[in-house]
């Protein structure tokens, strides 16, 4: 079935290191979009990014993630990893069922924590 | 930008009594979803509507019912909380466009005791 994947619970780096979230996807679906949404402590999520466009980069507050049908991927990046960054992290994909009904299928989320 | 109110923020609720979660939209969304939240679980979706009057069933609905009376309110409704049940609940909407976000509430703590 349709599913999205994030390998991580838990990602730890230190202020001003690069950082990479994983995400790949699973879908027999070709109408699909990519997003990343960010959670805050005791806040609701919110989108941080989006795509629909194979190949090609996305960036938003200095993430940036690159949707790859090939590998069915949509990874999370960032080059220096700021305190503020701290948050939970859930990549989702929005399909079309076979009822036409839009579903949306989050990943269990990756908590990033930025560490002086 | 959009706008997603839940009610109540925060319940305590008996083990076996009725809750009723609130939601109310005014960004003239078709689609309403609720999701539970859990650690370790991430979002699960429990019931979404696309339309009013009529409801879904999501990944896990069992012991949730849903309603959406109108195009801007969507109701979860626990005929018999468990404790099972305590989670933080979000209501969220969107349009029918797949490449548009999901606008989440601040979402419903709620305690089953």
């Amino acid at each position: 079935g349709d599913s999205v994947t994030q390998t991580e619970g838990l990602v730890t780096v230190t202020e001003g290191l690069p950082v990479k979230l994983n995400c790949t996807y699973q879908t027999t679906y070709l109408t699909i979009a990519f997003f990343w949404y960010v959670q805050y402590l005791n806040e609701a999520p919110q989108v941080l990014l989006k795509s629909s466009t194979d190949n090609k980069r996305t960036e938003h507050q200095g993430f940036h993630a690159t949707l790859h049908k090939s590998s069915s991927s949509f990874h999370l990046q960032k080059s220096s990893a700021q305190l503020s960054d701290s948050a939970l992290y859930y990549c989702a994909l929005r399909i079309w069922d076979r009822n036409s009904n839009n579903r949306i299928f989050f990943g269990d989320g990756t908590q990033l924590v930025v560490k002086p | 930008e959009a706008a997603v109110t839940q009610s109540p923020r925060s319940k305590v609720a008996v083990t076996g009594g009725k809750v009723t979660l609130s939601c109310h939209q005014t960004n003239n969304h078709d689609y309403m979803y609720w999701y539970r939240q859990d650690t370790g679980h991430g979002l699960r979706l429990i019931h979404y509507s696309y339309v009013a009057d009529s409801t879904e069933k999501g990944d896990i609905p069992d012991g949730y019912k849903a309603s959406r009376p109108s195009q801007e309110n969507f109701s979860l409704i626990l005929e018999l909380a468990s404790l099972s049940q305590t989670a933080v609940y979000f209501c969220a909407s969107s349009d029918a466009w797949e490449n548009t976000e999901v606008f989440f509430g601040k979402g419903t703590r709620l305690t089953v005791v």
